[in-house]
């Protein structure tokens, strides 16, 4: 799996929008672009993925670049509740080979500030 | 919704002692993994189940552990002879295989805390 670059942490003020990036230069043109967050002593969550096509859903949105070198998570109403690390991951589909497993690095500490 | 459980959600022991964890993953879910989280890090991969097979073992997961998915239902990991080493969140995640071509998506449970004094 191609490895990510995501800064250690950023700050946010409740309300506004939070913008995280994440950058995988060397992403395969199958693979995807995973983004969990982890509140503190919980279990990782999953927020969304994407692999080429912008994203969203109820939680975020995934703006992936045209080049797909690097992505960007938006939160667009950050709350005290999405203080958390957020973990970009690039993950190749399919059902074998070595796309089982997530490779976690660590992530960034979004701290949502009142 | 019923999502991943793992039980305990906390355990502390003596060095020496085994410790077993058991991981109930999403219905009809026909892969389960496990994976580990020390303070600070990110979780690392430690096995995974494509139904009852055990098909991948991390470098990680020395012969003091074992892992079983009977029936290719609930899993559990056990831990023999514990070390302090071995402290960490050991957490489960399954997802649903879909055809070649496509992804799935893992989804954790809430993990399990182990203290090895």
């Amino acid at each position: 799996d191609a490895k990510t670059t995501q800064p250690t942490s950023m700050d946010c003020a409740e309300g506004r929008a939070a913008n995280l990036p994440c950058n995988h230069s060397t992403i395969s043109g199958n693979e995807y672009v995973y983004w969990y967050r982890q509140i503190h002593s919980q279990g990782p969550q999953y927020i969304i993925h994407g692999l080429k096509n912008n994203e969203t859903n109820e939680m975020a949105s995934l703006i992936i670049t045209e080049d797909r070198k690097s992505s960007t998570l938006i939160l667009p109403h950050a709350t005290l509740r999405d203080t958390a690390v957020y973990y970009c991951i690039v993950r190749a589909a399919g059902g074998g080979g070595s796309n089982y497993k997530l490779t976690f690095g660590k992530g960034t500490l979004l701290t949502v500030n009142p | 919704d019923t999502g991943v459980s793992q039980d305990p959600r906390h355990k502390i022991t003596k060095r020496g002692q085994n410790v077993t964890f058991r991981c109930d993953p999403i219905s009809e879910h026909n892969r389960l993994y496990w994976y580990r989280q020390t303070l600070g890090q990110g979780p690392e991969f430690l096995t995974y189940f494509q139904n009852e097979a055990q098909l991948e073992k991390s470098r990680l997961l020395s012969d003091r552990f074992s892992a079983e998915r009977p029936k290719g239902s609930f899993s559990t990991l056990e831990i023999q002879r514990t070390e302090q080493g071995d402290s960490a969140m050991y957490l489960c995640a399954s997802s649903l295989r879909v055809t070649s071509g496509a992804t799935d998506t893992q989804y954790f449970g809430p993990g399990t805390r182990l203290t090895v004094l």
